[in-house]
C-alpha cells in the first residue's frame, strides 16, 4: 500500500529565509507525487505535481520540488519565504484508477513564519 | 468560475442524527471527489464520481456513509446515525478529465466542518 511520511509536524523559519519541507513516500510503481497548501478557511491548493520527466518540478508561488527515486523523497523548497506562506503543507502520492488519481496524503507540516 | 463550493460550512449535530452535505463543483468539471480530514491529519479519500456514476466507493468509512450525484452536477454526502468519531472536515474536490487523461488537477472546496456532540 502506498504511504507518505512528513517527518516534521512544525517548521519555523524567518521571513526571507530558505525553506525545505521533507516528504518520503512508499509506493511500488512509479509514483505520482503532489504538494498541496492549506490556509485556514481555504481549500487545499495544488502547488506542484510530478508525473514523469524532469525530476525538478516548478510550481506556483515560487515553490519547487525535487523527485529523488533513490531516496524515495519529494522535498519541497522555496528560496525566500514570505509571511503569507504560513500555512499547512501536504505531500501526497497517488495511484491511478479509472483514468483518475486517488491521492494518499501525509499528515502535513505546519509552516510558521517569523517576521 | 467561482470555484468549488460546499454547504454548510459548519454543522453541529447530536449523536444519532443524520446529516447531509452538499458540494457544487466547478461548472464544467465532470469528476467530483469526497474526502475526510480529521484534526492533525491529511485528507483521506472517500469516493468519487464521473458525471453521475460513482466509480469508487469501497473506501467509504462504513455503510452509514453514502454519496450521490444524481444529475452529474452537485453532489451530496450523507452520514446516517452520526457518531462522535465522525467529527471532521469533509472536503469536496472536482476536476475535468479530457478523454482518458490521468493528469487532471483536483480543485478543492473550503470544506464542511462537522461536530458531533
Amino acid at each position: 500500500a502506498q504511504s507518505v511520511t512528513q517527518p516534521d509536524i512544525h517548521i519555523t523559519v524567518s521571513e526571507g529565509a530558505s525553506l525545505e519541507l521533507r516528504c518520503n513516500y512508499s509506493y511500488g510503481a512509479t509514483p505520482y507525487l503532489f504538494w498541496y497548501v492549506q490556509s485556514p478557511g481555504q481549500g487545499l491548493q495544488l502547488l506542484l505535481k510530478y508525473f514523469s520527466g524532469d525530476t525538478l518540478v516548478q510550481g506556483i508561488k515560487g515553490f519547487e520540488a525535487e523527485f529523488k527515486r533513490s531516496q524515495s523523497s519529494f522535498n519541497l523548497r522555496k528560496p525566500s519565504v514570505h509571511w503569507s506562506d504560513a500555512a499547512e503543507y501536504f505531500c501526497a502520492v497517488a495511484q491511478t484508477t479509472g483514468g483518475s488519481y486517488i491521492p494518499t496524503f501525509g499528515r502535513g507540516t505546519s509552516l510558521i513564519v517569523h517576521p | 468560475d467561482t470555484g468549488v463550493s460546499q454547504d454548510p460550512r459548519h454543522k453541529i449535530t447530536k449523536r444519532g442524527q443524520n446529516v447531509t452535505f452538499r458540494c457544487d463543483p466547478i461548472s464544467e468539471h465532470n469528476r467530483l471527489y469526497w474526502y475526510r480530514q480529521t484534526l492533525g491529519q491529511g485528507p483521506e479519500f472517500l469516493t468519487y464520481f464521473q458525471n453521475e456514476a460513482q466509480l469508487e466507493k469501497s473506501r467509504l468509512l462504513s455503510n452509514r456513509f453514502s454519496a450521490e450525484r444524481p444529475k452529474g452536477s452537485f453532489s451530496t454526502l450523507e452520514i446516517q446515525r452520526t457518531e462522535q468519531g465522525d467529527s471532521a472536515m469533509y472536503l469536496c474536490a472536482s476536476s475535468l478529465v479530457p478523454g482518458t487523461g490521468v493528469t487532471d488537477t483536483q480543485y478543492f472546496g473550503p470544506g464542511t466542518r462537522l461536530t458531533v456532540l
